[in-house]
């Protein structure tokens, strides 16, 4: 079955930057997109970027441009996102998402807390 | 960007009534191919979404049958026949035809 896996919680002093990984399984890595969205606590869904597994290319949204970055590993089928000069409002939970035509499997989570 | 206003922002149903959302987009959402790319999602407390609608209408995977998505161009609707306890949560559109991709800001779905 599909799945992704994300690493677990995260705390991080302001400024600092945080990188988490997304292990996929259960399907062709390369056939779908996988995007990062965001949650701050009791707020709403917030899209952050995506990667296309198959060359690496990645759009992000424009607020993240130039402190966010999104890789792939294509023998491990496993997709990094990293922030860097983390502020208090990045404070939220991340997940991972595979895409196609809709945002169809979800990771868990990741919590990260900048403090 | 693409602005997707959903309403109501909180529901109170009764258990085995139904419930309506509607998601109304600033731009149509019809793709270049004809397709429109409008999902739902539906949050429970403590977990990550779960998608049950994309493509306005197609039901996802293990979804039951009492979930259904309409609409075209700039207007969508999210119908649940017959409330039951399980479907309490937050209820999200979403659409997949241009970057940046957006949200609604989530309806909230509790037993009356």
């Amino acid at each position: 079955q599909v799945q992704l896996v994300q690493s677990g919680t995260e705390v991080k002093k302001p400024g600092t930057s945080v990188r988490i990984s997304c292990k996929t399984s259960g399907y062709n890595f390369i056939s779908y997109h996988v995007h990062w969205v965001r949650q701050a606590s009791g707020q709403g869904l917030e899209w952050v970027g995506k990667i296309t597994p198959q060359d690496g290319s990645t759009i992000f949204a424009q607020k993240f441009q130039g402190r966010v970055t999104m890789s792939r590993d294509t023998s491990t089928n496993t997709v990094y996102f990293e922030l860097n000069s983390l502020r208090s409002d990045d404070t939220a939970v991340y997940y991972c998402v595979r895409d196609r035509y809709g945002p169809d499997y979800w990771g868990q989570g990741t919590l990260v807390t900048v403090s | 960007d693409i602005v997707l206003t959903q309403t109501p922002l909180s529901s109170p149903v009764a258990l085995g009534q139904p419930a309506s959302i509607s998601c109304r987009s600033s731009q149509s959402l019809v793709y270049s191919d004809g397709n429109t790319y409008l999902s739902w999602l539906q949050q429970r407390p403590g977990q990550p979404p779960r998608l049950l609608i994309y493509e306005t209408s197609k039901r996802f995977s293990g979804v039951p049958d009492r979930f259904s998505g309409s609409g075209t161009g700039t207007d969508f609707t999210l119908r649940i026949s017959r409330v039951e306890g399980e479907d309490v949560g937050v209820y999200y559109c979403a659409h997949a035809t241009q970057f940046p991709r957006t949200f609604g800001q989530g309806t909230k779905v509790e037993i009356k």
